[in-house]
C-alpha cells in the first residue's frame, strides 16, 4: 500500500526558506497522477499550494506570489518543496497529495503531514 | 476566506443522519467535480468522495455526496462515534486556476 511521508524542519525563522520532501514509498512517482502540496492554517481552511503533473507540466497557487517551488525527483521518489521569504503567516500544517489523472483530479492519498511554524 | 462555504460545525445524535453543505459558484462547483475528505485529528485526510457522488472502495455507503447547481452536500447516515472529525470539500476553480477548498465543518457526534 503505497504511503506518503513528509519531512524536513519543523521551525522557521521569518524570511527564510522552508524546505520540505515527501517520500513515496512504492510505485512510481512519475505514472498517471499529479503531486501537490496542501497546506492546512491555524485557524482551519486548507489552501492548494501547488501541483507537478506527471508529465512535468507544474501549476502553483498564484496568491504564494511566486515563493513556492515544487519539483520531483522520480528516481528517489521523493516530491519537494522550497517556498521562499517565509512570513509568520506561512505556519501551517503542510500535506503531500497524490492527485488522480491531471492537475484538475480529486486527491486520494495524503500524507500525515508536518507541523511547521515560522518565528522571527 | 475559503472559496468554498462550508458550516463551521455540525452537531448530531448517533444513529442519525446528518448533512453537511458546500457552497460556492459556477467557477467552481458549477463546472467541476466535487469531492470531499475526512480528516481526523493527527491523521492524514481521507477521500470520502470523488466526482461529485463516487465512493472509493472501503469508504461505507452510509457517506454519498450529492450536487446540485453551485452547491454540494455530503450526507452521513447511521452516524458512528468515530464519525467525529472535520470534513472538507474541494474542487478545482477554472477561473483562478487553482484547487479551493471549504473552510472545513467539525462533526460533533452526541
Amino acid at each position: 500500500q503505497v504511503q506518503l511521508q513528509e519531512s524536513g524542519p519543523r521551525q522557521v525563522k521569518t524570511s527564510q526558506t522552508l524546505s520540505l520532501t515527501c517520500s513515496v514509498s512504492s510505485g512510481s512517482i512519475s505514472s498517471g497522477y499529479h503531486w501537490a502540496w496542501i497546506r492546512l492554517h491555524p485557524g482551519g481552511g486548507l489552501e492548494w499550494i501547488g501541483s507537478i503533473s506527471h508529465s512535468g507540466y507544474i501549476s502553483y497557487n498564484p496568491s504564494l506570489k511566486g515563493r513556492v517551488t515544487i519539483s520531483v525527483d522520480t528516481s528517489k521518489k521523493n516530491l519537494s518543496l522550497d517556498v521562499t521569504s517565509v512570513i509568520v503567516a506561512d505556519t501551517a500544517v503542510f500535506f503531500c497529495a497524490r492527485g488522480r489523472g491531471d492537475i484538475y483530479g480529486h486527491f486520494d492519498l495524503w500524507g500525515k503531514g508536518i507541523q511547521v511554524t515560522v518565528s522571527s | 476566506q475559503s472559496v468554498l462555504a462550508q458550516p463551521p460545525s455540525v452537531f448530531a445524535a448517533p444513529g442519525r443522519k446528518v448533512t453537511i453543505s458546500c457552497s460556492g459558484s459556477s467557477s467552481n462547483i458549477g463546472n467541476n467535480y466535487v469531492s470531499w475528505y475526512q480528516q481526523l485529528p493527527g491523521t492524514a485526510p481521507k477521500l470520502l468522495i470523488s466526482e461529485d457522488n463516487r465512493r472509493p472502495s472501503g469508504i461505507p455507503d452510509r457517506f454519498s455526496g450529492s450536487k446540485s447547481a453551485t452547491s454540494a452536500t455530503l450526507a452521513i447516515t447511521g452516524l458512528q462515534y468515530v464519525d467525529e472529525a472535520d470534513y472538507y470539500c474541494g474542487t478545482w476553480d477554472s477561473s483562478l486556476g487553482v484547487w479551493v477548498f471549504g473552510g472545513g465543518t467539525a462533526l460533533t457526534v452526541l
